[in-house]
């Protein structure tokens, strides 16, 4: 299984400041997701990553708010910009290995807005 | 909308007995099937797959898929309290760039000493 490093592993933010979480991982995959992870809820995917073009968002995410770089097959960025209250959760990095379907997941980012 | 339902718990089981955990979704076009074990404060990690129906052992765990159904279990056998976490179920539906897995809210398993 592929190893993936997230960054940062937490953080405490100001209302309307951005952070920017970072996913890395060891071998090129074909596929990278960004998830939330709710207080006490399962995990709800954002988007899919995709490596030199524009991320696919699902329904009630948008670019504007979760904008998702991927520049190559090892790295992609996932931004939560004008934070509130209710952006604060757990977000996780997902990958599944070339020709895989299994999905492995970074240790996440639990991220509190204050 | 397309759902994965499981019973959010507690599931409390004796230190030795079978745990079994049960998943239900709605989408027929699944064709993949994921059991996660989450401790609190970590991220999920993957426990079992199963693709076919039938079931598929490993260690003490065992998976079950009935697709005619739409159910998908977790068995754990000779439960440790180690086994005490949320375990997720997960359902993959192939889209154009792979699978897509929708989550269920998790079922909370409590093994006691």
């Amino acid at each position: 299984s592929a190893v993936i490093s997230q960054k940062p592993s937490r953080d405490i933010c100001q209302r309307g400041t951005s952070l920017t979480i970072q996913c890395q991982v060891d071998s090129q995959v074909t596929m990278m997701f960004w998830y939330r992870q709710q207080p006490g809820q399962s995990l709800t995917l954002i988007a899919t990553a995709n490596q030199g073009s524009e991320a696919t968002y699902e329904s009630g995410f948008v670019i504007d708010k979760f904008p998702i770089s991927r520049p190559n097959l090892t790295f992609s960025t996932l931004t939560v910009s004008n934070m509130s209250p209710e952006d604060s959760s757990i977000y996780l990095c997902s990958v599944r290995d070339r020709g895989g379907t299994e999905a492995f997941f970074g240790q996440g980012t639990r991220l509190t807005v204050v | 909308q397309k759902e994965v339902e499981q019973n959010s718990g507690p599931l409390s089981v004796p230190e030795g007995a079978i745990a079994s955990l049960n998943c239900t979704y709605s989408d027929r076009g699944s064709q993949s099937f994921f059991w996660y074990r989450q401790y609190s404060g970590k991220s999920p990690e993957l426990i079992m797959f199963i693709y076919s129906n039938g079931d598929k052992e490993d260690g003490r765990f065992t998976a079950q898929l009935n697709k005619a159904s739409q159910y998908v279990s977790l068995l754990i056998r000779d439960s440790q309290p180690s086994d005490s976490a949320t375990y997720l179920c997960a359902v993959g539906v192939p889209t154009g760039g792979g699978n897509k897995l929708t989550f269920g809210t998790g079922t909370q398993l409590k093994v006691e000493l």
